[in-house]
């Protein structure tokens, strides 16, 4: 079975631009979550989508926002970009049952560099 | 509110020998526990989960980590450490009264694996 699926690999932006990230989940998997790595803050989660709707949120501001299709790819969305956004953005997905016991499996991350 | 602290920032170990990688969390409901290993210029890869049952959980490549409720511990372990077991390592956890799929995240703990 295929994993998670992140497109695309590499971005380079430059402030104010916006940027949208994919993200395909394992065949079967309706849960769909974003996590931001940075150096600075580590692992930080950003949002879950189950279904179609956004089922949690992290701590981001607004600029960061994502969706979800009814084949369960995932894309979130960061509108006026800061340097502080250069990050390595993992996606990761779960079955789709409560999924408080479900393992998430993680995509290769989408590095993006802001200049 | 949930959160995960890895005391070390860099384990150095000889190959051959035993590893530990060390995992404190705090939950207000009951916790499941997981391992990631992250690999340069990779995603996360799931090692391993707590979720109820033996204390003592077995996971890929040889890792297991033991769950101690009384001390709020969950540290991996490997009996003998391969050169291959360089990574970064991050514990993560889950309560299981937050709503959603949302993963809390240690620091990291960096393994250097000496041949």
């Amino acid at each position: 079975k295929a994993g998670v699926t992140q497109t695309p690999r590499y971005l380079i932006k430059t402030r104010g631009q916006q940027v949208t990230l994919s993200c395909s989940p394992i065949s079967g998997h309706r849960s769909v979550s974003w996590y931001q790595q940075t150096p600075g803050q580590g692992l930080q989660f950003l949002f879950e989508y189950f279904s179609e709707t956004q089922r949690n949120k992290g701590n981001f501001p607004g600029r960061f926002s994502g969706r979800q299709f009814s084949n369960s790819r995932s894309e979130m969305n960061v509108s006026t970009l800061e340097l502080g956004d250069s990050a390595l953005y993992l996606c990761a997905s779960s079955w789709p049952r409560t999924g408080l016991k479900e393992t998430q499996y993680f995509g290769p991350g989408t590095r993006l560099l802001v200049l | 509110a949930q959160s995960v602290a890895q005391p070390e920032d860099q384990v150095n170990v000889a190959e051959g020998n035993p590893l530990t990688v060390k995992c404190t969390y705090s939950v207000s409901g009951n916790p499941y526990l997981f391992w990631y290993v992250q690999y340069p210029n990779r995603g996360l890869q799931f090692l391993l989960k707590y979720i109820t049952g033996d204390n003592l959980v077995k996971g890929s490549y040889g890792f297991e980590a033991e769950f101690n409720k009384s001390q709020t511990s969950f540290h991996l372990k490997k009996p003998s450490a391969l050169v291959s077991d360089s990574a970064l390592y991050f514990c993560a956890v889950r309560d299981d009264e937050a709503a959603g799929n949302k993963l809390t995240f240690g620091g990291g703990t960096r393994v250097l694996v000496k041949p």
